[in-house]
């Protein structure tokens, strides 16, 4: 099975609102309230960000939201800040298997 | 403190084995399903394999099918990966993950298999 469909990168300044989309199938993404987001910085673990769409952990930034719409899922990061620039995976559950990754998105704080 | 430590990483020549784990601590963890994703360098994350709380359910991505082995010992607060006829292409970094109903919270902090001769 195909990963999910990121941008390979995004970019913005900071105070701006970034927007990274996350395309599947009605097989996964659009199955169901099953798509995550998590954080990664160089050599370090995944965090997770979102999970079930929109839902934030507790010490999440509620800079940090998620949407979806039809077979494509959302992270917005509004009030952006040097800190966010990371690398940026969804995931989401499927009809085959556990989960399905996105290819990963690098943010860039410009 | 929720925390997972994976260990059991090395050097392993083509055809090799290896087994990793995974010790947990900070939550019940017979209670919880786990899974292994590995990351190759430079590249993005990919799911390898789940096992449910009782080890009742197992998952496999395909391209390690019927080489890879995944077990836990809930007595020991540890989760493992028998990884045999080991592939360049399985040089990565393993982490094991909770999850939670469909979401990975908390991650390892990795461990690296390089396959090579």
């Amino acid at each position: 099975q195909s990963a999910l469909t990121q941008p390979a990168s995004v970019s913005g300044s900071p105070g701006q609102s970034i927007t990274i989309s996350c395309t599947g199938t009605s097989s996964d993404v659009g199955g169901g309230h099953y798509v995550s987001w998590y954080q990664q910085y160089p050599g370090k673990a995944p965090k997770l960000m979102i999970y079930e769409v929109s839902n934030r952990p507790s010490g999440v930034s509620n800079r940090f939201s998620g949407s979806k719409s039809g077979n494509t899922a959302s992270l917005t990061i509004s009030g952006l800040q040097a800190e966010d620039e990371a690398d940026y995976y969804c995931s989401s559950y499927t009809n085959s298997s556990p989960v399905l990754f996105g290819g990963g998105t690098k943010l860039t704080v410009l | 403190e929720v925390q997972l430590v994976e260990s059991g990483g090395g050097l392993v020549q083509p055809g090799g084995s290896l087994r990793l784990s995974c010790a947990a601590s900070g939550f019940t963890f017979s209670s919880h399903s786990m899974n292994w994703v590995r990351q190759a360098p430079g590249k993005g994350l990919e799911w390898v394999s789940y096992i449910s709380s009782s080890s009742s359910s197992i998952y496999y991505a395909d391209s390690v099918k019927g080489r890879f082995t995944i077990s836990r010992d809930n007595a020991k607060n540890s989760l493992y990966l028998q990884m045999n006829s080991l592939r360049a292409e399985d040089t990565a970094v393993y982490y094991c993950a909770r999850i939670s109903f469909n979401w990975f919270d908390p991650w390892g902090q990795g461990t690296l298999v390089t396959v090579s001769s």
